[in-house]
């Protein structure tokens, strides 16, 4: 199984509301990373988690909130989103978190804040 | 500050028309490059990584070189199938991420 899983693929949501982002991996990888992709633009990263803890936090503004529960398992929680937060949220994970290690990205969630 | 530029950043083929496309890039102490393919709505999917100059990779119509400043990524007898923004990404140095191209988007018409 080399797959990404992200639910929902779509969402759509209001500034007031709160809601997450689900990521879920069973190839045994030990990092696992949220990118933000705009249309026609190349992902950006926002966090890294390796070996279940966040390493990494790319000064990401605090409405986004990652979790990590398990090895296999990533949460994006998202409050108080603005309009310009649309864009295609990305999971990924690769097997340690070197960056010559390829990533396994998933099909990503297509989030519109209204 | 590694940098990666992609070109074309459009290109149109007809089926069967082979081409290549280009990454150059600029970083201390390369330890890996990167190619993916994107479909629109989708996520990247890994295609090769090279790690030095002088490297070849292929994948079924697809071949990935390298030298010291360049990628090349070459397509023969490309199908419809094929069309895709396809990215590059490099890793090294100190940077603890990879850095990405803003891609090439390619369409193959039948």
């Amino acid at each position: 199984d080399t797959e990404v899983t992200q639910t929902p693929k779509h969402l759509v949501m209001g500034m007031t509301n709160k809601k997450s982002l689900k990521c879920e991996q069973h190839m045994g990888h030990r990092a696992m990373y949220w990118y933000k992709q705009k249309a026609k633009k190349p992902p950006e990263l926002m966090f890294v988690y390796s070996y279940e803890k966040l390493s990494i936090n790319e000064s990401v503004p605090s409405r986004f909130s990652p979790e990590c529960p398990n090895s296999s398992l990533l949460n994006l929680h998202l409050h108080a989103l603005q309009p310009e937060d649309s864009a295609l949220y990305l999971c990924a994970s690769s097997a340690g978190q070197g960056t010559n290690e390829k990533l396994f990205f998933g099909s990503g969630t297509q989030l519109s804040v209204l | 500050e590694d940098q990666v530029t992609q070109s074309p950043e459009a290109l149109r083929l007809q089926e069967g028309e082979s081409s290549s496309l280009n990454c150059s890039y600029t970083v201390s102490g390369l330890r890996g490059l990167f190619w993916y393919r994107q479909d629109p709505g989708k996520g990247p999917e890994f295609l090769f990584t090279l790690y030095s100059a002088g490297e070849e990779k292929e994948k079924e119509r697809l071949k990935a070189t390298l030298t010291k400043k360049e990628s090349f990524l070459h397509i023969t007898a490309p199908k419809p199938e094929d069309s895709a923004t396809y990215l590059c990404a490099v890793s090294g140095g100190s940077n603890y991420k990879l850095t990405f191209g803003k891609g090439t988007l390619l369409t193959v018409n039948p």
